[in-house]
């Protein structure tokens, strides 16, 4: 079965530092994708990347960056440069057997 | 594109009483709708698959008989909680794809239910 794995529940930080949350699944498709969506208070799911288990490239866009590290099953999730606008629920995500399998989340607080 | 709404965003209900939520794909023909389940402070948990024209596929511990969903059209999933009561306040989400759930799934705003 899939299961995604985000152990930090919850982690704050001061503006301008960088944090990087963490995402480990588990799956035994071959090929498959991974996900990472923003929560913001509102509650709307704001999709940030889908990553083909192809490609392993970091991909960076503005100040989030992934890298995505097949050997250990990994997919982490780096902001630079934190702004308090990113305060959020962060989930990482994996396609089941029908829907998405979401890992727990990762609160993040940033302080001004 | 690619814009799924939900109807209505929040909703405030006595205990008893049933009340529908609708999701709809705007600018795209949904093969496949998903209604997701989130308590406070947890992740998202699937409550059921729909697709257009068949029975809703319902994931296990949820209660087909109370949780009603109609998927009427390539572009309607509604989902009925049938005698509400407080320990189904949550926030619902659904959401839309095209193909297999391999491809990007696209979310509703969401529903925040408040049973009383």
């Amino acid at each position: 079965a899939q299961k995604v794995t985000q152990a930090q529940t919850e982690i704050s930080v001061v503006e301008k530092e960088d944090v990087t949350l963490d995402c480990v699944y588990e799956t035994r498709d071959t090929t498959y994708y991974l996900f990472w969506y923003k929560q913001p208070p509102s509650g709307e799911l704001v999709f940030l990347i889908r990553r083909n288990s192809f490609d392993e490239q970091n991909e960076i866009s503005g100040r989030y960056s992934w890298n995505f590290q097949k050997s250990t099953s990994s997919f982490n999730f780096t902001i630079t440069a934190s702004q308090v606008v990113d305060s959020a629920v962060y989930f990482c995500a994996l396609p089941g057997r029908r829907a998405l399998t979401f890992g727990s989340g990762t609160r993040l607080q940033v302080q001004p | 594109g690619a814009v799924v709404s939900q109807h209505p965003s929040r909703v405030i209900c006595k205990s008893g009483t049933s009340v529908k939520i609708e999701c709809r794909s705007l600018d795209f023909q949904a093969t496949t709708m998903f209604w997701y389940r989130q308590f406070p402070k947890q992740s998202l948990m699937l409550m059921a698959t729909s697709n257009e024209g068949s029975k809703a596929t319902y994931e296990q511990g949820v209660e087909k008989d109370k949780f009603l969903i109609n998927h009427a059209s390539l572009t309607l999933s509604t989902l009925t909680v049938t005698s509400a009561h407080p320990e189904d306040s949550s926030f619902y989400i659904c959401s839309a794809s095209v193909g297999l759930a391999q491809e990007t799934q696209y979310f509703g705003p969401g529903t925040r239910l408040l049973v009383l």
